[in-house]
Order: structure tokens, then C-alpha cells, then sequence
């Protein structure tokens, strides 16, 4: 049972335009969801996080947007860039401060398009 | 700041054998983390330790797989007897007490 969903994917944005990246969770004793970034043969990089106490968090180009009630939070890109090509995993982490790991999404492949 | 480093990037080993693979978290961060990723999917957890203290264990990790984090630095993961089924990516994270976990470029297993 995946307790953290990304339903797309692949996602194909123009260079730009707004990513729009979802994710979906089940349980509700997630606190903290993050998002990571990966490229073909190299670990997963930290791009932002949110505490379930904030709906909105932005750093730069990024902005991660959690709703609580829907159990759903986005990351949104903007504007995108060719960089910006790679796989995006949403992870979410329970109050158990750590010890119990990251539970993460199957990722969507983002391709931004010239 | 050097990150989080793994030794092997990569390993090609017959079935059968054993595979140890070494991880060094970013310096004086005292949480670490092993994970493991296949095609397609998300990394899934496989144990933490917070120094040298293993404290949490996934069922993935069966009675073949070992780690150990002797001083609370570097750690390493053991899998004896390696299957087919073994073949992944192994990923390390360290975090320094926060929920944000660094992740080092992972070891690629290849079990034939």
C-alpha cells in the first residue's frame, strides 16, 4: 500500500512556463514533506521542504504548497528551465523525528522542452 | 562541506557472493541512513542509526543484509549471499538531526 502517491509519471512543461509537480499522501501522521530532485546515476538531491504546520514554503524559483485536509501538496517551478530536466520525488516524514526514514513517491520524470 | 561520499559507485558480483559497501556522512552528522532504489520506484528505507546505535530496521532488510556503524562516522552495508532480487541502487543519507536527510550518489549492485 503506497502511503505516498505521485500519479504522473512524466510531465512535459516548456521552457518558461510553470512546472506543476503533485503528490498525494495517506497518512496522517506524516509532519514533514520534502521534495528531492534526481539525475540519471546520482543520489537524490534536497530541493525544499514543508512542515504540516505551513501551508506555503518558497525558495526561489520553487514553491511547495501543502493542503492538509486534502492530504495533497504540489511543487510548483517557475520559471522552467532546461536544468530543471530530471526526476522529482516527493517524501514525507512521520513524527517519529527521524527514525523512521523518509517514505517517498515513484517519482515524475519532468522534461522541460526548448 | 563534502557531502555524502559512497565506495563503490558500482559493483558487478556473481550470485552468491558477498558485497560490503561503504558510506561517510557529512561530517559531525550524527543520524544515517541506508536505502535502497529500483527501476521505477522510489528509494525505500532500510535502517537508520543515530551515532553508532542501530535503531530502526525495515522488514526489506532480511537476515542477509548487515549494517554497521562502528565510531558513529562511516558505516557500512553487508549483504551476504547476494540474489538476483538484490540488484539495486544503495543509497546513504545523513542528516544532523532535522528531518532533511542528505543523500550520497549511491553504490549501483549488479547481481548476475
Amino acid at each position: 500500500d503506497q502511503q505516498v502517491k505521485q500519479n504522473s509519471p512524466s510531465l512535459s512543461v516548456q521552457e518558461g512556463r510553470i512546472s506543476i509537480l503533485n503528490c498525494d499522501y495517506t497518512n496522517s501522521m506524516f509532519d514533514y514533506f520534502l521534495w528531492y530532485k534526481k539525475y540519471p546515476a546520482e543520489g537524490p538531491t534536497f530541493l525544499i521542504s514543508i512542515s504540516s504546520i505551513k501551508d506555503k514554503n518558497e525558495d526561489g524559483r520553487f514553491t511547495v504548497f501543502l493542503n492538509k485536509s486534502a492530504k495533497h501538496l504540489s511543487l510548483h517551478i517557475v520559471p522552467s528551465q532546461p536544468g530543471d530536466s530530471a526526476v522529482y520525488f516527493c517524501a514525507a516524514s512521520g513524527a517519529g523525528g527521524g527514525a523512521d526514514g523518509l517514505t517517498f513517491g515513484k517519482g515524475t520524470h519532468l522534461i522541460i522542452q526548448p | 562541506d563534502t557531502g555524502v561520499s559512497q565506495d563503490p559507485r558500482h559493483k558487478i558480483t556473481k550470485r552468491g557472493q558477498n558485497v560490503t559497501f561503504r558510506c561517510d556522512p557529512i561530517s559531525e552528522h550524527n543520524r544515517l541512513y541506508w536505502y535502497r532504489q529500483t527501476l521505477g520506484q522510489g528509494p525505500e528505507f532500510l535502517t537508520y542509526f543515530q551515532n553508532e546505535a542501530q535503531l530502526e530496521k525495515s522488514r526489506l532488510l532480511s537476515d542477509r543484509f548487515s549494517a554497521e556503524r562502528p565510531k558513529g562516522s562511516f558505516s557500512t552495508l553487508e549483504i551476504q549471499r547476494t540474489e538476483q532480487g538484490d540488484s539495486a541502487m544503495y543509497l546513504c543519507a545523513s542528516s544532523g538531526g532535522g528531518a532533511t536527510q542528505y543523500f550520497g550518489p549511491g553504490t549501483r549492485l549488479t547481481v548476475l
